[in-house]
């Protein structure tokens, strides 16, 4: 049993580069999460979908875009990168109590 | 939204050892976690505990839901409880959890 899936562990981009996050969840749950993690900051809330075809923003959206793709994926992308996105970032899924988080990925902006 | 604040900040304790840790909320929930961030970043949950007491070994946990604090206790340390611990609060309706910023836990043998 898988949990959360999330891909590329590390990345390293320049400045104004793009990329995706992907994130896959095999339990079947219908909401699914991005955070992002900043030291000494907790976890943030970049977005959310509480179901397949509906996403919505959270605490900290700016320069981020995302994609309910179906029940299963939720992937994050960076369209212009910059350093101030240099952070960790946790996709995660819930149903009902408890959310179950993937790996992490950590990307550096330079 | 709602302000999660976890004290303290930093804790390093003596193997064996024991320790509280504190989660206070500024509104009404109806889902409240505990998670363990081990060294390499991966997060476990420990306890959904919106209410009452739950005992996992040497892990336990309150919550007071109508002060709007969680306390989370270990006991006999070891140097594997090392790590932060996070708090988490949701409320209904509403998808979004709501994260304080941890407890870093240091266990030295």
């Amino acid at each position: 049993n898988a949990g959360v899936t999330q891909t590329p562990k590390f990345q390293v981009l320049k400045t104004g580069q793009s990329m995706t996050l992907q994130c896959a969840q095999d339990m079947n749950h219908n909401s699914m999460y991005w955070y992002r993690q900043d030291p000494g900051m907790g976890l943030r809330l970049i977005y959310y979908s509480a179901s397949e075809g509906t996403t919505d923003k959270g605490e900290v959206p700016n320069g981020y875009n995302v994609s309910r793709l179906n029940k299963r994926e939720f992937s994050l992308r960076l369209e212009s990168a910059a350093p101030s996105q240099t952070s960790v970032y946790f996709c995660a899924s819930s149903e009902g109590y408890t959310i179950y988080f993937g790996e992490g990925s950590w990307l550096t902006v330079v | 939204g709602i302000q999660v604040e976890q004290s303290p900040p930093d804790l390093i304790l003596q193997e064996g050892a024991n320790s509280t840790l504190r989660c206070n909320f500024s509104d009404s929930v109806n889902n409240l976690q505990w998670f363990h961030q081990n060294p390499w970043g991966q997060l476990i949950n420990l306890f959904y505990i919106p209410s009452g007491t739950k005992q996992n070994g040497r892990l336990s946990a309150t919550t007071v839901a109508t002060e709007r604090y969680s306390l989370l206790y270990i006991s006999s340390s070891q140097t594997t409880d090392s790590g932060v611990y996070f708090c988490a609060v949701k409320r209904s309706p509403g998808n979004q959890f709501y994260f304080g910023t941890g407890t870093s836990l240091t266990v030295i043998p």
